[in-house]
């Protein structure tokens, strides 16, 4: 059984381009939440997706956008990247948005 | 503004060493607090689960107790391995969220 997978591993972007990065959760999961952890910080909560709609949202301005799927893989996507959206980002899932979170690997972002 | 703190930053200890780490969350309208381990190059995984005040929880050498009341956990390591090393994050969840607030971790290193 996969756990959480998350692709791509790295992704070197330039200021000002768009990015997407994707996520499967964990077979049964149906809650995706997407986290950004920037060096030197705690996993900071962006949104999550349940039922192919966004349930909660974080703090991040609206450059920030998401989807999920009827499989209920999701998709993470910032517009007009900046320097400040390097950081590693988190992909979680758990049924029904409830109970512990199984986390992929992250997907390490680097904008130049 | 939310905050979940952790404490202390970094900890160096012997193979042998018992240690605990304390996380700080607001204490009005608690819903959950998570402990997560994260080895490097891997991805976080739940330790515990904690909902009701008083909690102890227990898996192996490691061990958490939950004071909703006063807005504090602490996790204990008992007879620390070098397999033991890896930050070791809290994340605080409100009554009326579904989302993860994580403190910046306690990053444990264990020497033989």
């Amino acid at each position: 059984d996969a756990g959480v997978t998350q692709s791509p591993t790295h992704l070197i972007k330039t200021r000002g381009q768009q990015v997407t990065l994707r996520c499967s959760p964990k077979s049964g999961h149906d809650t995706v939440s997407w986290y950004q952890q920037a060096l030197g910080q705690g996993p900071q909560f962006i949104f999550q997706y349940y039922e192919e709609e966004e349930r909660q949202r974080g703090n991040f301005p609206d450059r920030f956008s998401g989807h999920q799927f009827p499989n209920y893989s999701s998709e993470l996507n910032v517009n007009a990247l900046l320097l400040g959206d390097s950081a590693l980002y988190l992909c979680a899932s758990n049924p029904q948005g409830r109970g512990e979170q199984y986390f992929g690997p992250g997907t390490r972002l680097t904008v130049t | 503004i939310l905050n979940v703190e952790q404490s202390p930053q970094s900890l160096h200890v012997q193979e042998g060493d018992s240690t605990n780490f304390t996380c700080s969350f607001p204490s009005s309208n608690f819903y959950a607090l998570h402990w997560y381990r994260w080895e490097t190059a891997k991805s976080p995984e739940a330790l515990f689960v904690m909902t009701l005040n008083g909690d102890e929880k227990k898996k192996g050498r490691i061990s958490a107790t939950l004071n909703t009341k006063e807005g504090y956990s602490y996790l204990y390591i008992k007879g620390s391995q070098p397999e033991d090393s890896a930050t070791y994050l809290c994340a605080f969840i409100m009554g009326n969220t579904d989302k993860l607030i994580f403190g910046t971790g306690t990053r444990l290193q264990v020497f033989p």
